[in-house]
């Protein structure tokens, strides 16, 4: 199985919610990454988890919280989002945190902020 | 300037014909990733190079490490490979690490036309 799964497809939610993306491999994959991507642009790193512990935050606004539940399981959890964070988000894993593997990404969540 | 560059933006090409996207890159690097995304979806990753050469079935990438340049080839192209292509590389850090933050191209967007 080298599927990265990721739910719900799309996500339309108003500025007062809170909603939460989930994510999941079973590749026995050690490094678990979200991604932002807005049109035409290339993705931007959010969070990696590196044996389901945070390893890097680039800088993220709070409102995004990503949790990793156990090694195949990464959520990001939404609150108080603002309409410029609607984007396409991608989840990605690999073998290890090592940028010399490959990254495997799923199919990501499109999210509406309105 | 951008630390990768890719050339072109966009391509047009008639089916069956050769393709090539460049990329070249200003930092030195662990790997090279090149990736596939198809309108609206999830990315794929396509090759990740450290050296030489890989083929997989009609697509072949080379790289040139002293010149910091990379090419993806496409032979017999179709309209199926109709994406946008994007090159990004894993950074070597200051104490000769590898992981964190790939730094991505803008992609080159490819239109085979039948």
């Amino acid at each position: 199985d080298t599927e990265v799964t990721q739910t719900p497809k799309h996500l339309v939610m108003g500025m007062t919610n809170k909603k939460s993306l989930k994510c999941e491999q079973h590749m026995g994959h050690r490094a678990m990454y979200w991604y932002k991507q807005k049109a035409k642009k290339p993705p931007e790193l959010m969070f990696v988890y590196s044996y389901e512990k945070l390893s890097i935050n680039e800088s993220v606004p709070s409102r995004f919280s990503p949790e990793c539940p156990n090694s195949s399981l990464l959520n990001l959890h939404l609150h108080a989002l603002q309409p410029e964070d609607s984007a396409l988000y991608l989840c990605a894993s690999s073998q290890g945190p090592s940028l010399t593997y490959e990254q495997y990404f799923g199919p990501g969540t499109r999210l509406t902020v309105t | 300037k951008n630390e990768v560059e890719q050339s072109p933006q966009n391509l047009t090409a008639q089916e069956g014909e050769f393709i090539t996207i460049n990329c070249s890159y200003s930092v030195g690097i662990s790997a090279l990733h090149w990736l596939q995304q198809h309108p609206g979806g999830g990315i794929v990753s396509l090759f990740m190079l450290s050296s030489g050469k890989k083929k997989h079935g009609r697509l072949i990438a080379t790289i040139n490490i002293q010149e910091k340049h990379s090419s993806l080839h496409i032979t017999a192209s179709h309209p199926r490979d109709s994406a946008v292509y994007i090159c990004a590389v894993g950074p070597v850090l200051n104490y000769g690490g590898s992981q964190g933050n790939l730094i991505f191209g803008k992609g080159t967007k490819l239109s085979v036309k039948p």
